[in-house]
């Protein structure tokens, strides 16, 4: 019954492989998200997706694609990883229109690029 | 100036004390304000919302000053189960922005 869920939890590879992240919430929401945070811990949110239609791009690299089949899946695929990719990386999904923004996160993805 | 800023600690604070935090953002058009807790390699989760009139939920105490832009964040009666780090997060529109967080060390 977990709300957001992300796989894998862990991610190890080498650079220049490709790789995706799955993320599913069963909350109803309408809005989903992709943040990455660093090592030194500042969460910067990547993109934003709202019914399944793209509605935030921050400035990430275009190696980064997020895919959005239905409106409770938001998938990250990476292309070309490099070094700087390693992070933890979060799904977030939020019913802005009910006028709370609460984000309710998954438990992250622990990438490490060799 | 960052959108978000928080002074990042460490607070180190012996159990019962009271410790405040304090975070600055620099855009007059944001709309909400929420404090998340973030526990060692786990998720962010909500804390509280921040209004101006101010809210409390038992040791917790936000409060919102439109006007110098900041919002602010009492701890009562430290627990050392409090200790994590502490999120700002400013939201405009669909765009939330989260400070870089303060960490927490409440000690026996």
């Amino acid at each position: 019954d977990t709300a957001v869920s992300q796989t894998p939890k862990y991610l190890v590879t080498q650079m220049g492989n490709d790789k995706s992240i799955k993320c599913e919430q069963n909350l109803g929401h309408d809005t989903m998200y992709w943040y990455k945070q660093d090592s030194k811990k500042f969460l910067k949110i990547m993109f934003s997706y709202n019914n399944k239609e793209l509605i935030i791009n921050e400035t990430v690299p275009n190696r980064f694609s997020p895919k959005s089949p239905d409106k409770a899946h938001l998938n990250l695929h990476i292309n070309s990883l490099e070094l700087g990719d390693s992070a933890v990386y979060f799904c977030a999904s939020s019913h802005p229109w009910t006028g709370t923004d609460t984000q309710y996160f998954g438990p992250g993805t622990r990438l490490t690029v060799l | 100036r960052k959108e978000v800023e928080q002074d990042p600690g460490p607070f180190n604070v012996p159990e019962g004390a009271t410790v405040a935090f304090n975070c600055t953002y620099s855009n007059s058009a944001s709309q909400s304000f929420f404090w998340y807790r973030q526990d060692c390699r786990k998720e962010p989760k909500l804390l509280m919302s921040v209004y101006s009139s101010g809210n409390e939920d038992g040791r917790f105490t936000a409060q919102l000053n439109r006007a110098s832009q900041y919002i602010s964040l009492l701890i009562r009666d430290s627990k050392l189960s409090d200790s994590a780090t502490y999120l700002c997060v400013v939201t405009r529109g669909d765009i939330p922005t989260f400070g870089r967080g303060t960490s927490l060390i409440v000690h026996p």
